[in-house]
């Protein structure tokens, strides 16, 4: 089935840098999300992304949807403490057999104050 | 905020016994999922739900079960929990793309 390969698995960075994650897919892709997950909550949408190349921006965090379909990355400028959590890619094929989004394994951020 | 709750959101129960996870949502959303977490790992997809009396497995097999009688509401059933259950289980809902998560229900089967 539909894989989304995500990377890196986790990150500990110093607050105040920015921040870069992306996932990959060999199938296209019709919706590209993002999520955010802090410890012990579900998670929750930060960006939705809807057409080839669209980029957009919510706060310090910017995502884009890439040409290919195929791609899309995350960036989150000027890190600090509460970015800490498992951010998670997701994408959504209209075509799928399940018409569900395909989750990718999450990016784990930890901040160093 | 978030219109979807799942209840109780932490559970500590013995071996053997049966537990309901509750899981509503008041937005009128026809799909509904439950996926399963362990800590800080990845969302495992269970069960799924496209309406009323309609109910689908999902990727991770799962002794769970689950019903959908209304469509707000959509609960997951263990008839005998095993300490291999001991997970976080996640609820969600959605009308076109995104999914809205409920915040989980810790189990430990003990």
């Amino acid at each position: 089935g539909q894989q989304l390969n995500q990377s890196p698995q986790s990150m500990f960075i110093q607050e105040g840098e920015d921040v870069s994650m992306n996932c990959t897919s060999s199938s296209i892709f019709n919706t590209w999300l993002w999520y955010k997950q802090d410890p012990g909550e579900g998670p929750v949408l930060l960006i939705a992304l809807y057409k080839a190349g669209e980029l957009t921006s919510n706060g310090r965090l910017t995502a884009q949807f890439g040409i290919t379909r195929k791609d899309s990355f995350l960036n989150i400028s000027a890190s600090i403490p509460s970015d800490v959590g498992i951010y998670f890619c997701a994408g959504l094929n209209y075509g799928g057999s399940q018409g569900n989004l395909i989750f990718g394994k999450g990016t784990k951020l930890s901040v160093k104050p | 905020e978030a219109d979807i709750y799942q209840t109780p959101r932490y559970l500590v129960i013995g071996t053997g016994k049966k537990i309901t996870l509750e899981c509503s949502q008041t937005m009128g959303h026809d799909k509904m999922y439950w996926y399963q977490q362990d800590p800080g790992m990845e969302l495992h997809l269970i069960h799924y739900s496209y309406g009323v009396n309609s109910t689908e497995k999902g990727d991770l097999s799962s002794e769970s079960t689950v019903s959908r009688i209304r469509t707000e509401h959509f609960p997951l059933t263990l008839e005998s929990a095993r300490p291999s259950h001991t997970s976080q289980y996640l609820c969600a809902s959605s009308a076109t793309f995104g999914y809205t998560f409920g915040s989980g229900t810790r189990l430990t089967v003990v």
